[in-house]
C-alpha cells in the first residue's frame, strides 16, 4: 500500500518570499510518480509539477521546484517569489504503477501568502 | 494544454432522486478516466475508474449500484449518484491523461447538494 503526508495543514508566506511545503511518501514500488497540484477557492484542481521516481534531476517549473530526496522518500515543493495569487490547498499526490489517474493524494496544505 | 470539462458545476437535488454528472475530455480522447470525491478542506478520494467500452473498476467501499459510471465514448464519462441521500453530497471531480502523458487534468467540479 502506498500513503502520502503531508505534515504541514497550514503556512503562512509573506508575499515574495520562497517557501517549502513537505511531502513524504512511501511505496514498495521502485517506479513511481510524484505530483503536486493547488486548489484554490473555486475547486479546480491546478497541475503545478511532475517528478518521475528516475528522473535524476529535481523538477522545475517556472517559480515551482521539486525538492526531491529518494533515499528519505521526500518530494517537498518549493515555491520562489510568492505572489498573493498562491494562496489555495496544495496536494502532492503519487501514482501508482503507469497509471496517472490512480494516484493517492495527501491531506493537503493551505497556503496563505500575506501582503 | 489537455483541457477536460464536467457539467454540471452545482445541483441540488431532493432525496432519493438521481443525479447524473458529465466530464468530458474536449481536445484529446481518453480510454480511462477516474472519478474522484472531495469532502470540505478534505483529500479527494478515488472512487473508480471509468473504462472506455467496458464495466468501471470501483475503489474498495465504494457502491457500484450508488456511483453508476457509463464511457460510452472516448471523450464523455457519466456518474449517476442514483437515489442520492443528503450523505452524498460533496464535490465530485473527474480526471483523464492523453495518452503518453504522465499527469492527469481534473475537470473543474460538481458541488453536489443532496436536501
Amino acid at each position: 500500500a502506498q500513503k502520502i503526508t503531508q505534515t504541514q495543514p497550514g503556512m503562512f508566506v509573506q508575499e515574495k518570499e520562497a517557501v517549502t511545503l513537505d511531502c513524504t511518501y512511501d511505496t514498495s514500488d521502485p517506479s513511481y510518480g510524484l505530483f503536486w497540484y493547488k486548489q484554490p477557492s473555486s475547486g479546480e484542481m491546478i497541475f503545478l509539477i511532475y517528478q518521475g521516481s528516475y528522473d535524476q534531476q529535481n523538477a522545475t517549473e517556472g517559480r515551482y521546484s521539486l525538492n526531491f530526496q529518494k533515499a528519505r522518500k521526500s518530494a517537498n515543493l518549493v515555491i520562489s517569489a510568492s505572489q498573493l495569487g498562491d494562496s489555495a490547498m496544495y496536494f502532492c499526490a503519487m501514482r501508482e504503477g503507469r497509471n496517472a489517474g490512480k494516484s493517492t493524494f495527501g491531506d493537503g496544505t493551505t497556503l496563505t501568502v500575506k501582503p | 494544454g489537455a483541457v477536460v470539462s464536467q457539467h454540471p458545476s452545482r445541483v441540488i437535488c431532493k432525496s432519493g432522486t438521481s443525479v447524473k454528472i458529465e466530464c468530458r475530455s474536449l481536445d484529446f480522447q481518453a480510454t480511462t478516466m477516474f472519478w474522484y470525491r472531495q469532502f470540505p478542506k478534505k483529500s479527494l478520494m478515488l472512487m473508480a475508474t471509468s473504462n472506455e467500452g467496458s464495466k468501471a473498476t470501483y475503489e474498495q467501499g465504494v457502491e457500484k449500484d450508488k456511483f453508476l459510471i457509463n464511457h460510452a465514448s472516448l471523450t464523455l464519462s457519466t456518474l449517476t449518484v442514483t437515489s442520492a441521500h443528503p450523505e452524498d453530497s460533496s464535490f465530485y471531480i473527474c480526471s483523464a491523461s492523453p495518452a503518453g502523458v504522465e499527469t492527469q487534468y481534473f475537470g473543474p467540479g460538481t458541488r453536489l447538494l443532496v436536501l
